[in-house]
């Protein structure tokens, strides 16, 4: 089985419609986050949580929202989807670094189209 | 603005051959960079991370050298592999002025072997 596990891996949807993306983790991490990939874009960053009471937005946040429902678990949702948010989503999760630098454990994605 | 740029954007080479892929950046204040590989459809999996003061670390028939003056860091790949056949991407991690870690990720590098 998966540490990070995505799901849905797939969903298509229309314009309007409230979609959420939900991630679970078996590696004991703290930290969580969510990223987005795009074609001939880098990844970004949309929310991190580093513990279950702590939420933080990433670069581009705007439009979306994240729970964290417990270590385990990071939610993201998109409470009203727009087609502009089309593209392959990625949680990831890290451990607090007692040693610089933090490596990134990512799931195996969750591709939304949205309509 | 923090920046990383790889090159070439897709590589296609023979089977037992050797390669060789660029990063630069311009990421102040640096604190390390990654090297990931991402299959198509998968989750990116980390290959290497450097700190400021690692010049050459591996990974196997993976190499990544890192060049902090010329801000400049390469990827080579020894006697390639079908299964080498991926998306690499660099990422390089700034501290921010709270110690928090920033991340600007790549767009990749899109290496193809063929038999």
């Amino acid at each position: 089985d998966a540490d990070v596990t995505q799901t849905p891996r797939n969903r298509i949807t229309k314009t309007g419609k409230r979609i959420m993306l939900e991630c679970s983790q078996t590696k004991g991490h703290d930290r969580m986050y969510w990223y987005r990939q795009d074609p001939g874009l880098g990844l970004r960053l949309i929310y991190y949580s580093f513990d279950v009471k702590d939420i933080n937005k990433g670069e581009i946040s705007d439009g979306y929202s994240v729970s964290r429902q417990a270590q385990a678990k990071f939610s993201l949702s998109l409470e009203s989807a727009i087609p502009n948010q089309t593209a392959l989503y990625f949680c990831a999760t890290s451990a607090e670094p007692t040693v610089p630098p933090g490596e990134l454990f990512f799931g195996e994605g969750s591709r939304l189209t949205v309509l | 603005k923090n920046q990383v740029e790889q090159s070439p954007q897709s590589l296609i080479i023979l089977e037992g051959k050797n390669c060789t892929l660029q990063c630069n950046y311009t990421v102040s204040p640096f604190s390390n960079l990654r090297w990931y590989k991402q299959d198509t459809g998968r989750g990116p999996v980390s290959l290497t991370i450097m700190t400021f003061s690692e010049n050459t670390k591996s990974n196997g028939r993976y190499t990544a050298t890192l060049d902090a003056d010329t801000k400049q860091s390469s990827l080579h790949i020894t006697a390639s592999q079908l299964s080498d056949s991926a998306s690499y991407i660099c990422v390089v991690s700034a501290i921010s002025n709270f110690g928090n870690e920033k991340l600007t990720f790549g767009t990749g590098t899109r290496l193809t072997i063929i038999p």
